[in-house]
């Protein structure tokens, strides 16, 4: 149950595009499709931006989309908004209803 | 509306106890599984734990094995988190959070779709 690998910061210039990686083992990311993403302002609970995968809740805007190869999954942010500086946290299933998050990502918009 | 109001956080000596208590509201609490998620000041998230509909199914991080109890009552709405033997590593504000809609009357979870505001324990002497 160690938690997923990301990388402990990310920047961009607004308009820019940016990823953020994510990566596990085949005991987690690799061995299903439920990777979740959740966008986390200071001071505020997480708010799930895409989850298995590459599916967006309702609400949720086209900017941010994900992907999986692998051990790895990724987030993608598009057109990079002031609004979208925050924390970021990839999670995986991890069998027999078993869960784990990765280490965080701070995003800045420069 | 979905609502998750925890609550029963504190600051409470190494070796101690506490008993945190979600209220649940605006779904049917009884359909789905309910998961505790928790972060220590200016860490990362980590999952702690996970119960069935029925209560019957349960899941914990290893950390919490042997000392973290979840439960819920469907009748009163409510899950719970039983915290024994705390150690400093265990402070943190614990969420309680609900899975998507698409998981109702399911054994999925997949993802934490809905999240409370958190309750506070800190473990110091």
């Amino acid at each position: 149950q160690s938690a997923l690998t990301q990388p402990a910061s990310v920047s961009g210039s607004p308009g820019q595009s940016i990823t953020i990686s994510c990566t596990g083992t085949s005991s987690n990311v690799g061995g299903y499709n439920l990777v979740s993403w959740y966008q986390q302002h200071p001071g505020k609970a997480p708010r799930l931006i895409i989850y298995k995968v590459n599916e967006r809740p309702s609400g949720v805007g086209d900017r941010f989309s994900g992907s999986q190869s692998g051990n790895t999954a990724s987030l993608t942010i598009a057109g990079l908004q002031a609004e979208d500086e925050a924390a970021y946290y990839c999670c995986s299933y991890g069998g027999g209803w078993t869960y784990v998050f990765g280490t965080g990502t701070d995003v800045t918009v420069l | 509306e979905v609502l998750l109001v925890e609550s029963g956080g504190g600051l409470v000596q190494p070796g101690g106890s506490l008993r945190l208590s979600c209220a649940a509201s605006g779904f049917s609490f009884s359909s789905y599984w309910m998961s505790w998620v928790r972060q220590a000041p200016g860490g990362g998230l980590e999952w702690v734990a996970d119960i069935s509909q029925d209560g019957r199914g349960k899941s914990y991080v290893d950390s919490v094995k042997g000392r973290f109890t979840i439960s819920r009552d469907n009748a009163k709405n409510s899950l719970y988190l039983q915290v024994n033997s705390l150690r400093a590593d265990d402070t943190a504000v614990y969420y309680c959070a609900r899975p998507p809609e698409y998981c109702r009357d399911t054994g999925c979870i997949d993802s934490f779709d809905f999240w409370g505001q958190g309750t506070m324990i800190t473990v110091s002497s």
